[in-house]
């Protein structure tokens, strides 16, 4: 059974730039959860999606945004690129909302120069 | 906002030693909690997911333990091996279902 894939695994983008990330669920998932991991603030909660509707929400500027497809696959894109965007971010799915259990992808690794 | 605790922060064992790492948190309305590990520039692995009804949950040399009540969460692990280092996540899913993740465990475990 394939895990969950993220795509791409490195990005270097510029300031003021913007980015889509990739995430294919788990066959059969139905949520996916987004987050953003850096060395100060850890892993922190963006957004979780569940059939094609976003149904929570981190503390997260606006820049952020996120959408989920009918084959449940969700994109994440961020807008203005800051230098402080730059993360590890992580994909998480879910059969349903809120779990009960969530398996990561490996991760999307973006810099912002 | 949950807050969510680890300690130790880092933690140097020889091999076949027995471990506990440590998870508190500040807001016992919770649904479950997962543990999870995370090698160095990856993604997460989960190890073990406790539903909030349940006091504890064990997989192979792995078992975790939970105390809603208190806000705590233990993660023993027996006859450590050097495969076993990495970070370790505690993450509690508040009732709004966002995973609240701790600093982590570093593990480090030597031949």
């Amino acid at each position: 059974k394939a895990g969950v894939t993220q795509t791409p695994r490195y990005l270097i983008k510029t300031r003021g730039q913007q980015v889509t990330l990739s995430c294919s669920p788990i066959s059969g998932h139905r949520s996916v959860s987004w987050y953003q991991q850096t060395p100060g603030q850890g892993l922190q909660f963006l957004f979780e999606y569940f059939s094609e509707t976003q149904r929570n929400k981190g503390n997260f500027p606006g820049r952020f945004s996120g959408r989920q497809f009918s084959n449940s696959r969700s994109e994440m894109n961020v807008s203005t690129l800051e230098l402080g965007d730059s993360a590890l971010y992580l994909c998480a799915s879910s059969l349903a909302f809120g779990g009960p259990e969530a398996f990561f992808g490996q991760g999307t690794r973006l810099t912002v120069v | 906002k949950q807050e969510v605790t680890q300690i130790p922060a880092a933690l140097s064992v020889p091999e076949g030693e027995n471990l506990v790492l440590n998870c508190s948190f500040t807001d016992s309305a919770i649904y479950n909690l997962q543990w999870f590990r995370q090698d160095p520039g990856k993604g997460l692995t989960s190890l073990l997911l406790i539903q909030s009804s349940q006091r504890e949950q064990t997989s192979g040399r792995l078992n975790a333990s939970l105390d809603k009540s208190s806000g705590r969460s233990t993660l023993y692990i027996a006859a450590s091996q050097p495969g076993d280092s990495a970070t370790y996540l505690c993450a509690p899913r508040d009732a709004g279902y966002a995973l609240n993740f701790g600093k982590g465990t570093s593990l480090l475990v030597t031949p």
